[in-house]
């Protein structure tokens, strides 16, 4: 069974930091491009970062570049986001997503980020 | 990047015919898929490339178009349809996601 498993999340002051890490397992991990999604309360999908397979190929949402930073470490099967210098528009529940043929194809259930003072 | 926009909600009864529309502000050619999100879940792929339907997914979900304009129809709607479903292209760098359609049972 495929699971994608966020940690990491929670309640932090803005101008902080915070990592947030995806554990995979039931599947091929180096294999796969990954992505981290986010979803403000009652709003819609909002692509953040993709990964390639072998960390190649890095790319990220105007909205966070330069503040966010992905990486993965393929033999912990594991995904990463580093964020800092976090906003209160930063506020949202975070999905790690790997992905398919152009499709977000696993997703895992999300952490929840919430920047507040 | 690629706008892609929706109707935010929609009501139906069960049983009817519902087809969702989701239009690119340019060609992504029928590199268009969509998701279901149930209240509380993360999304699931229902269909990809525009037309095929995702393993799993029952028959009564289908998706056409091509270019700019895109349909996702539910024939026949029933209750456990109830969810927010999302278009996303990935024809266009970076990859983008409809603001999602509300489809509520009346």
């Amino acid at each position: 069974e495929v699971q994608l498993v966020e940690s990491g999340g929670g309640l932090v002051q803005p101008g902080r930091s915070l990592k947030l890490s995806c554990l995979a397992s039931g599947f091929t991990f180096s294999n796969y491009g990954m992505n981290w999604i986010r979803q403000a309360p009652g709003k819609g999908l909002e692509w953040v970062a993709s990964i390639s397979s072998s960390s190649s190929y890095i790319y990220y949402a105007d909205t966070v570049k330069g503040r966010f930073t992905i990486s993965r470490d393929n033999a912990k099967n594991t995904l990463y986001l580093q964020m800092t210098s976090l906003r209160s528009e930063d506020t949202a529940l975070y999905y790690c997503a790997s992905d398919y043929d152009g499709t977000y194809y696993y997703w895992g259930q999300g952490v929840m980020v919430t920047v507040s003072s | 990047d690629t706008v892609l926009t929706q109707s935010p909600a929609l009501a139906v009864s069960p049983g009817e015919r519902v087809t969702i529309s989701c239009r690119a502000s340019e060609s992504v050619s029928t590199l268009m898929h969509w998701y279901q999100q149930k209240p509380g879940q993360q999304p699931t792929l229902l269909i990809y490339l525009a037309s095929n339907l995702e393993s799993g997914v029952p028959a009564r979900f289908s998706g056409s178009g091509s270019g700019t304009d895109f349909t996702l129809t539910i024939d026949p709607v029933e209750a456990d349809d109830t969810a927010t479903y999302y278009c996303q292209q990935s024809w266009n760098d970076p990859w983008t996601f409809g603001g999602g359609t509300k489809l509520e049972l009346k």
